[in-house]
Protein backbone atom coordinates (compact mmCIF):
# COMPACT_ATOMS: atom_id res chain seq x y z
CA UNK A 1 0.00 0.00 0.00
CA UNK A 2 1.50 3.51 -1.20
CA UNK A 3 0.10 5.00 2.20
CA UNK A 4 -2.74 8.39 1.80
CA UNK A 5 -2.65 10.38 -1.90
CA UNK A 6 -3.83 13.40 -2.37
CA UNK A 7 -3.54 15.27 -5.31
CA UNK A 8 -3.02 18.02 -6.91
CA UNK A 9 0.09 18.71 -4.54
CA UNK A 10 -0.42 22.84 -5.37
CA UNK A 11 -3.28 25.13 -6.37
CA UNK A 12 -3.18 28.23 -7.80
CA UNK A 13 -6.39 29.93 -8.20
CA UNK A 14 -8.00 33.15 -8.85
CA UNK A 15 -10.19 34.66 -5.91
CA UNK A 16 -13.74 33.51 -6.62
CA UNK A 17 -12.48 30.37 -8.59
CA UNK A 18 -13.89 26.65 -7.48
CA UNK A 19 -11.71 24.27 -6.85
CA UNK A 20 -11.90 20.87 -6.17
CA UNK A 21 -9.13 18.05 -4.59
CA UNK A 22 -9.14 14.24 -4.33
CA UNK A 23 -8.04 12.17 -1.43
CA UNK A 24 -7.16 8.35 -1.99
CA UNK A 25 -6.90 6.54 1.58
CA UNK A 26 -5.20 3.48 2.46
CA UNK A 27 -7.54 1.20 0.54
CA UNK A 28 -8.83 -0.88 4.18
CA UNK A 29 -9.19 2.02 6.62
CA UNK A 30 -13.11 3.20 6.09
CA UNK A 31 -12.64 6.53 8.09
CA UNK A 32 -11.54 9.63 6.24
CA UNK A 33 -10.96 13.23 7.07
CA UNK A 34 -10.62 16.82 6.23
CA UNK A 35 -8.28 19.16 7.90
CA UNK A 36 -6.71 22.41 6.98
CA UNK A 37 -3.50 23.63 8.37
CA UNK A 38 -2.27 27.02 8.28
CA UNK A 39 1.40 28.24 8.67
CA UNK A 40 2.23 27.36 12.61
CA UNK A 41 -1.06 26.23 13.55
CA UNK A 42 -2.19 22.71 13.98
CA UNK A 43 -4.96 21.00 11.82
CA UNK A 44 -8.00 22.76 11.68
CA UNK A 45 -10.73 19.55 11.52
CA UNK A 46 -13.23 20.23 8.32
CA UNK A 47 -15.11 16.86 8.07
CA UNK A 48 -15.22 13.03 8.10
CA UNK A 49 -16.50 10.01 6.49
CA UNK A 50 -17.07 6.47 7.74
CA UNK A 51 -17.23 4.59 4.48
CA UNK A 52 -19.50 6.58 2.20
CA UNK A 53 -21.52 8.53 5.11
CA UNK A 54 -20.37 12.04 5.90
CA UNK A 55 -20.70 11.48 9.83
CA UNK A 56 -19.27 15.18 10.72
CA UNK A 57 -19.28 18.41 9.57
CA UNK A 58 -17.37 21.35 11.27
CA UNK A 59 -19.86 24.12 12.57
CA UNK A 60 -17.28 26.66 11.34
CA UNK A 61 -17.05 25.68 7.88
CA UNK A 62 -18.43 27.86 5.62
CA UNK A 63 -21.25 26.48 2.83
CA UNK A 64 -19.13 27.35 0.52
CA UNK A 65 -16.86 23.70 1.86
CA UNK A 66 -18.25 20.83 0.58
CA UNK A 67 -17.21 16.97 0.86
CA UNK A 68 -17.97 13.58 -1.35
CA UNK A 69 -16.98 9.92 -0.48
CA UNK A 70 -18.81 7.82 -3.35
CA UNK A 71 -18.75 4.32 -2.94
CA UNK A 72 -16.58 4.51 0.41
CA UNK A 73 -13.24 4.87 -1.71
CA UNK A 74 -11.81 8.06 -2.53
CA UNK A 75 -12.81 11.42 -1.54
CA UNK A 76 -13.18 15.00 -2.94
CA UNK A 77 -13.20 18.04 -1.31
CA UNK A 78 -14.88 21.20 -3.53
CA UNK A 79 -14.32 24.49 -2.33
CA UNK A 80 -16.89 26.90 -4.24
CA UNK A 81 -16.21 30.91 -4.74
CA UNK A 82 -12.92 30.37 -3.13
CA UNK A 83 -11.47 33.79 -0.71
CA UNK A 84 -7.96 34.82 -0.25
CA UNK A 85 -8.70 33.19 3.66
CA UNK A 86 -9.48 29.83 2.27
CA UNK A 87 -5.14 29.78 1.72
CA UNK A 88 -3.71 27.21 3.72
CA UNK A 89 -2.54 23.23 2.98
CA UNK A 90 -5.71 20.80 2.97
CA UNK A 91 -4.76 17.48 4.49
CA UNK A 92 -6.59 14.22 4.12
CA UNK A 93 -6.29 11.48 6.58
CA UNK A 94 -7.18 8.13 7.12
CA UNK A 95 -7.66 5.74 9.87
CA UNK A 96 -9.59 2.04 10.62
CA UNK A 97 -11.57 2.87 13.27
CA UNK A 98 -13.18 1.76 15.77
CA UNK A 99 -9.86 -0.16 15.74
CA UNK A 100 -7.82 2.87 17.54
CA UNK A 101 -4.35 1.36 17.77
CA UNK A 102 -3.15 3.21 14.55
CA UNK A 103 -4.26 6.86 14.47
CA UNK A 104 -4.09 8.63 11.51
CA UNK A 105 -2.48 7.98 8.34
CA UNK A 106 -1.76 11.82 6.91
CA UNK A 107 -1.43 12.51 3.39
CA UNK A 108 1.05 14.93 1.94
CA UNK A 109 -1.32 17.66 1.23
CA UNK A 110 -2.77 19.72 -1.27
CA UNK A 111 -1.19 23.42 -0.63
CA UNK A 112 -4.07 26.01 -2.00
CA UNK A 113 -2.66 29.47 -3.08
CA UNK A 114 -6.08 32.07 -3.64
CA UNK A 115 -4.50 35.14 -5.29
CA UNK B 1 -12.59 22.65 21.94
CA UNK B 2 -8.92 23.20 21.05
CA UNK B 3 -6.14 21.69 23.83
CA UNK B 4 -3.97 23.55 24.76
CA UNK B 5 -0.33 22.87 24.59
CA UNK B 6 2.83 23.88 26.67
CA UNK B 7 5.23 24.53 26.08
CA UNK B 8 5.27 26.47 22.78
CA UNK B 9 8.54 25.94 22.12
CA UNK B 10 11.57 23.92 23.39
CA UNK B 11 15.17 24.29 22.60
CA UNK B 12 16.71 20.77 23.36
CA UNK B 13 21.13 20.05 23.28
CA UNK B 14 21.10 16.55 22.23
CA UNK B 15 21.05 13.67 25.17
CA UNK B 16 18.60 16.57 27.11
CA UNK B 17 15.24 14.98 27.88
CA UNK B 18 11.68 17.40 27.42
CA UNK B 19 8.20 17.19 28.81
CA UNK B 20 5.38 18.42 26.70
CA UNK B 21 1.77 18.56 27.83
CA UNK B 22 -1.89 18.89 26.63
CA UNK B 23 -4.56 19.43 28.45
CA UNK B 24 -8.44 19.45 27.21
CA UNK B 25 -11.38 21.09 29.38
CA UNK B 26 -13.77 17.91 27.52
CA UNK B 27 -13.60 14.20 29.34
CA UNK B 28 -11.52 13.15 26.31
CA UNK B 29 -11.57 9.33 25.30
CA UNK B 30 -8.30 9.35 23.54
CA UNK B 31 -5.36 11.11 23.01
CA UNK B 32 -3.14 10.93 19.99
CA UNK B 33 0.16 12.27 19.64
CA UNK B 34 1.98 13.41 16.19
CA UNK B 35 4.98 14.94 15.39
CA UNK B 36 5.62 16.75 12.04
CA UNK B 37 8.88 18.22 10.28
CA UNK B 38 8.67 21.22 8.29
CA UNK B 39 7.20 20.72 5.06
CA UNK B 40 5.88 17.22 5.99
CA UNK B 41 2.80 15.91 7.23
CA UNK B 42 1.92 14.55 10.32
CA UNK B 43 3.27 11.31 11.50
CA UNK B 44 1.41 9.44 14.02
CA UNK B 45 3.51 8.44 17.42
CA UNK B 46 1.09 7.06 20.00
CA UNK B 47 -2.38 6.58 20.96
CA UNK B 48 -3.78 6.66 24.79
CA UNK B 49 -7.09 5.65 25.81
CA UNK B 50 -9.05 6.71 28.65
CA UNK B 51 -7.92 4.91 31.52
CA UNK B 52 -4.33 6.21 32.46
CA UNK B 53 -2.86 3.81 30.44
CA UNK B 54 1.17 4.99 29.75
CA UNK B 55 2.74 3.97 26.63
CA UNK B 56 5.86 4.41 24.69
CA UNK B 57 8.06 3.27 22.40
CA UNK B 58 12.64 3.60 22.47
CA UNK B 59 13.01 7.02 24.20
CA UNK B 60 9.23 8.57 23.77
CA UNK B 61 6.72 7.21 26.15
CA UNK B 62 3.35 9.08 27.17
CA UNK B 63 0.72 9.00 30.06
CA UNK B 64 -2.46 10.14 29.99
CA UNK B 65 -4.37 11.52 33.47
CA UNK B 66 -7.72 10.84 32.81
CA UNK B 67 -9.17 12.34 35.96
CA UNK B 68 -7.36 15.55 34.80
CA UNK B 69 -8.16 15.20 30.83
CA UNK B 70 -3.68 16.01 30.77
CA UNK B 71 -1.55 13.97 28.96
CA UNK B 72 1.97 14.01 28.84
CA UNK B 73 4.67 13.47 26.19
CA UNK B 74 7.71 12.63 27.45
CA UNK B 75 11.18 12.58 25.20
CA UNK B 76 14.42 11.28 26.50
CA UNK B 77 18.26 11.45 25.84
CA UNK B 78 16.72 13.49 22.31
CA UNK B 79 18.37 12.74 18.84
CA UNK B 80 18.44 15.57 16.40
CA UNK B 81 16.13 13.33 14.71
CA UNK B 82 13.26 14.35 17.36
CA UNK B 83 13.12 17.90 16.15
CA UNK B 84 9.89 19.29 14.62
CA UNK B 85 6.59 20.31 15.81
CA UNK B 86 4.49 17.81 18.31
CA UNK B 87 0.77 18.24 18.36
CA UNK B 88 -1.83 16.28 20.59
CA UNK B 89 -4.79 15.71 18.83
CA UNK B 90 -8.22 14.86 21.51
CA UNK B 91 -11.24 12.80 20.85
CA UNK B 92 -14.46 13.46 22.87
CA UNK B 93 -15.49 10.79 24.83
CA UNK B 94 -19.19 10.20 23.24
CA UNK B 95 -19.19 6.53 24.93
CA UNK B 96 -16.38 5.12 22.64
CA UNK B 97 -14.50 5.99 19.85
CA UNK B 98 -16.72 7.69 17.62
CA UNK B 99 -15.35 11.23 16.99
CA UNK B 100 -12.60 12.78 14.94
CA UNK B 101 -9.50 14.60 16.10
CA UNK B 102 -8.95 18.41 17.48
CA UNK B 103 -5.45 19.26 17.24
CA UNK B 104 -3.57 21.59 19.86
CA UNK B 105 -1.51 24.53 18.27
CA UNK B 106 1.63 22.33 18.84
CA UNK B 107 4.71 22.09 20.35
CA UNK B 108 7.46 22.87 18.41
CA UNK B 109 11.11 20.56 19.65
CA UNK B 110 14.44 22.26 18.28
CA UNK B 111 17.57 20.14 19.19
CA UNK B 112 20.89 21.27 18.82
CA UNK B 113 24.02 19.28 18.72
Amino acid sequence: DTGVSQNPRHKITKRGQNVTFRCDPISEHNRLYWYRQTLGQGPEFLTYFQNEAQLEKSRLLSDRFSAERPKGSFSTLEIQRTEQGDSAMYLCASSSRPDPLYGYTFGSGTRLTVV
Amino acid sequence: QQPVQSPQAVILREGEDAVINCSSSKALYSVHWYRQKHGEAPVFLMILLKGGEQKGHDKISASFNEKKQQSSLYLTASQLSYSGTYFCGTEKDYGGSQGNLIFGKGTKLSVKP
